[in-house]
């Protein structure tokens, strides 16, 4: 099994509907993260929780909400997709010193 | 504002070729950090450095962190199709926050 599993993989919708990404990671670290990716733009941080309690906004959080059900799950929802969500969207998870993040194989969201 | 700068975008060489990649900041990081990513894949972590002047090697990888810590380079020797993907750097600031380069697509041609 993959270290982070993200579900789904592809993922078409319309907009206004609520979508939810999960992610759940068997690495033991309390550090998890949401990210988007675009092209050109590089990675960007939408939300990120250093345990089941602590949970933060990134720099593109609007429009986003982020659930910690449990130390190893994080999932991501868009509450009323719009297009320009349109993105890869990663999970990641990290030790407490942040050296080294192992991420999910992405989720390829579209909104139509 | 990209913080971290990397430089070519994109590069296409022959099999067998050298070449290096570059991250250039104005800001100091704690760690610099180096990943590949794939086509359809996420990120995978390459290596980290963490001491200005740092070198490590991976192989026919080679990173280097600077003396103050505001850039790093990634050098490969005798290029080979497996090294085709998006190199991506990120620089680690305060205890969570990484600021990441928007990548060099590197294409080895056989």
């Amino acid at each position: 099994d993959a270290d982070v599993t993200q579900t789904p993989r592809n993922r078409i919708t319309k907009t206004g509907k609520r979508i939810m990404l999960e992610c759940s990671q068997t690495k033991g670290h309390d550090r998890m993260y949401w990210y988007r990716q675009d092209p050109g733009l590089g990675l960007r941080l939408i939300y990120y929780s250093f345990d089941v309690k602590d949970i933060n906004k990134g720099e593109i959080s609007d429009g986003y909400s982020v659930s910690r059900q449990a130390q190893a799950k994080f999932s991501l929802s868009l509450e009323s997709a719009i297009p320009n969500q349109t993105a890869l969207y990663f999970c990641a998870t990290s030790d407490f010193k942040g050296y080294g993040y192992t991420f999910g194989s992405g989720t390829r969201l579209t909104v139509v | 504002t990209q913080l971290l700068e990397q430089s070519p975008q994109f590069l296409s060489i022959q099999e067998g070729e050298n070449l290096t990649v570059y991250c250039n900041s104005s800001s100091v990081f704690s760690s610099l950090q180096w990943y590949r990513q794939e086509p359809g894949e996420g990120p995978v972590l390459l290596v980290t450095v963490v001491t200005g002047g740092e070198v490590k090697k991976l192989k026919r990888l080679t990173f280097q962190f600077g003396d103050a810590r505001k850039d790093s380079s990634l050098h490969i020797t005798a290029a080979q199709p497996g090294d085709t993907g998006l190199y991506l750097c990120a620089g680690a600031r305060g205890n969570y926050q990484l600021i990441w380069g928007a990548g060099t697509k590197l294409i080895i041609k056989p």
